[in-house]
Parts: structure tokens; sequence; C-alpha cells
């Protein structure tokens, strides 16, 4: 079972700021690692799916980044607002069809 | 829409009885997949199943049974339901270098 980690739990943004967090997961045996943002109440949604050491991805104010050889992915979000306020949550696969897993999250809200 | 659809959206059960939670996909996936989501600890893996006709473990499976009745469809069963098994479970469908689409949910609760 892999184990993956995310910094911080949990964060609280000035609206207008830009942020960012930390996903850690072992670097031996990696195939694909995930990010979504998880509403409450709601499913997770997905936002990026990452496989190659150096990709970066971005989708808005939304982008990411991701190093395979030390193991970690960083999430950016640019200019925070009140709609960025969410869980998110980092998944790393070891390949084949046996699943996720997934980091504890990190708790961002955003304040006027 | 097209989905990933789970019924039901909550249930309550007493300690003992079992239940079976519903899961369908129309994307045409291979693998499905149960999670099970409690305060701190994130989504974990119950089962999974790589294609039709295949279920394995995953993190934590005990006192939970799994069929993948065909490609579309997989189901969790609790036999006889305990307390601790009161979480959001989730049902999930797809490869795993390609966003997973997720259910809605099904709040459980075991009195």
């Amino acid at each position: 079972i892999l184990n993956v980690e995310q910094s911080p739990q949990s964060l609280h943004v000035q609206e207008g700021d830009s942020t960012n967090f930390t996903c850690s997961f072992p670097s031996s045996n990696f195939y694909a690692l995930h990010w979504y943002r998880w509403e409450t109440a709601k499913s997770p949604e997905a936002l990026f799916v990452m496989t190659l050491n150096g990709d970066e991805k971005k989708k808005g104010r939304i982008s990411a980044t991701l190093n395979t050889k030390e193991g970690y992915s960083y999430l950016y979000i640019k200019g925070s607002q009140p709609e960025d306020s969410a869980t998110y949550l980092c998944a790393s696969s070891g390949g084949g069809a046996d699943g996720l897993t997934f980091g504890k999250g990190t708790h961002l809200i955003i304040q006027p | 829409n097209a989905g990933v659809t789970q019924t039901p959206k909550f249930q309550v059960l007493k300690t003992g009885q079992s239940m079976t939670l519903q899961c369908a996909q129309d994307m045409n996936h291979n693998s499905m997949y149960w999670y099970r989501q409690d305060p701190g600890m994130g989504l974990r893996l119950i089962y999974y199943s790589a294609s039709e006709g295949t279920t394995d473990k995953g993190e934590v499976p005990n006192g939970y049974n799994v069929s993948r009745l065909n490609k579309r469809e997989f189901s969790l069963r609790l036999e006889s339901a305990a307390p601790s098994q009161t979480s959001v479970y989730f049902c999930a469908s797809g490869p795993s270098n390609q966003p997973q689409h997720f259910g809605d949910g099904t709040r459980l609760s075991i009195l």
C-alpha cells in the first residue's frame, strides 16, 4: 500500500492571494498522480492526472507539477476566490487496476 | 447523464443487519472501485474489480463482500453491519492513469 501524505491539513487564505500545497508519495513503483477537488456533500471532481516526471498541467487559475524522482507534486491556485474553498485530494497509483491511494487532503478556506 | 450511479444515497441500519450498495457505470470501464470516507482518514479502498468476473481486496476489506455482476455493475455487501462501518461510501470507475469518475456517495449509519 502506497503512503501518500498531504500538507498542510488545512489552510486559510485571503481572497485574491495565491497559494500552494504539497503531496508526497513513494517514488518507487509510481504510475500516476491524481488531484481532485472535493466539496462537502458532493463527489470528488478530477482536476489533473499526471504520469511523467516534470509534467505540468493547468486548468484556469489552478496548476500542478510533478516530480516522480523525489516523489512530490504541488498544486497551485492563483488569485484565490471563495469558490475555491474545498478539500483538495491527492492520490497515487502504482499501476494496473488496483485503485488509488489517497492522501487525507488539504482543506482550503478562502476568506473574503 | 453519463457517469456512475450509486444507490441508495442514505441508509440507516441496525447492528447485525445486512444490505447491498449498488453501483453502475455507463462508460464501458473495465475497472471499478469501492472506497469509504471517514473524517480525518481520506478515501480508503475497500475492494476493486479490474474486469468483469474479477475482484480483489483493497486496504480495508474486512466486513465487506463484493460482486462484479457484469461490466456495468459492481455491488458492495455488508453481511452483518457494525457501528464501525458507519461511513460515506463512494463507488468509482476508470483506469488508474485517467481521471476516476465517482458516484454521489452513500451515507450509511449503523446504530
